[in-house]
């Protein structure tokens, strides 16, 4: 079944820790997005991309990285991470209408 | 670039009722206008979405309304269910799939 997947969905790390986020869509959509979310809250966008090798920055991407050599692949690297990293993250691709989610990574920096 | 305004914040309906929930624009060239479903604990899903060039769109008990004028447009759920209960959240982007901009959401309750 086409879908987002990210993995993991959860992960607890200490401070100063380099973590990568997993996201990987099997809906071939060309666009696909990072956003952070605090439950039910806001959601703000890190990254984007619009196709392999192109990103683009959002209004939370400091202190991330992301890259799109695959079309389906699309992870998230936290360089060095900060408790104040402790957040939801979400996945999402689209294509020619809204922009379908994943079940997210719930990351916790202690 | 674009900023999108949600409004209420929070909105509690008693089962039966109706619930809007309105969002402005700010840009005149966003033409796609995508609304999603969050409930607890779980990923947001897209539930309906209209282009600029219709005014209303429905699907069963919910309908959303464009006015390209004004630059707002309505989310609408007729004869609310508990399980409509969730954060709703509306979007702009300027074509379809690219940037979405979110509104703020809106945290409905529907009490039975």
């Amino acid at each position: 079944e086409a879908d987002i997947y990210q993995t993991p969905r959860y992960l607890v790390i200490g401070t100063g820790k380099k973590i990568t986020l997993e996201c990987s869509q099997t809906m071939g959509h060309d666009k696909m997005y990072w956003y952070q979310q605090d439950p039910g809250m806001e959601l703000h966008l890190i990254h984007y991309s619009y196709g392999v090798n192109s990103t683009e920055k959002g209004d939370l991407s400091s202190e991330s990285t992301v890259s799109r050599i695959r079309t389906e692949h699309f992870p998230l690297t936290l360089e060095s991470a900060r408790p104040s990293h402790t957040s939801q993250y979400l996945c999402a691709s689209s294509a020619y209408s809204g922009a379908f989610f994943g079940q997210g990574t719930r990351l916790t920096v202690v | 670039g674009e900023n999108v305004e949600q409004h209420p914040s929070t909105l509690s309906v008693q089962e039966g009722d109706s619930a809007v929930i309105k969002c402005t624009y700010s840009d005149s060239a966003s033409n796609y206008f995508p609304w999603y479903k969050q409930e607890l604990g779980k990923r947001p899903q897209l539930i309906i979405d209209i282009r600029s060039n219709v005014g209303e769109k429905k699907d069963q008990r919910i309908a959303v309304t464009l006015n390209k004028t004004a630059k707002h447009f309505s989310l609408h759920i007729t004869e609310t269910q508990p399980e409509d209960s969730a954060v709703y959240f509306c979007a702009a982007s300027r074509n379809t799939g690219n940037q979405f901009y979110f509104g703020t959401g809106t945290s409905l309750t529907v009490i039975p």
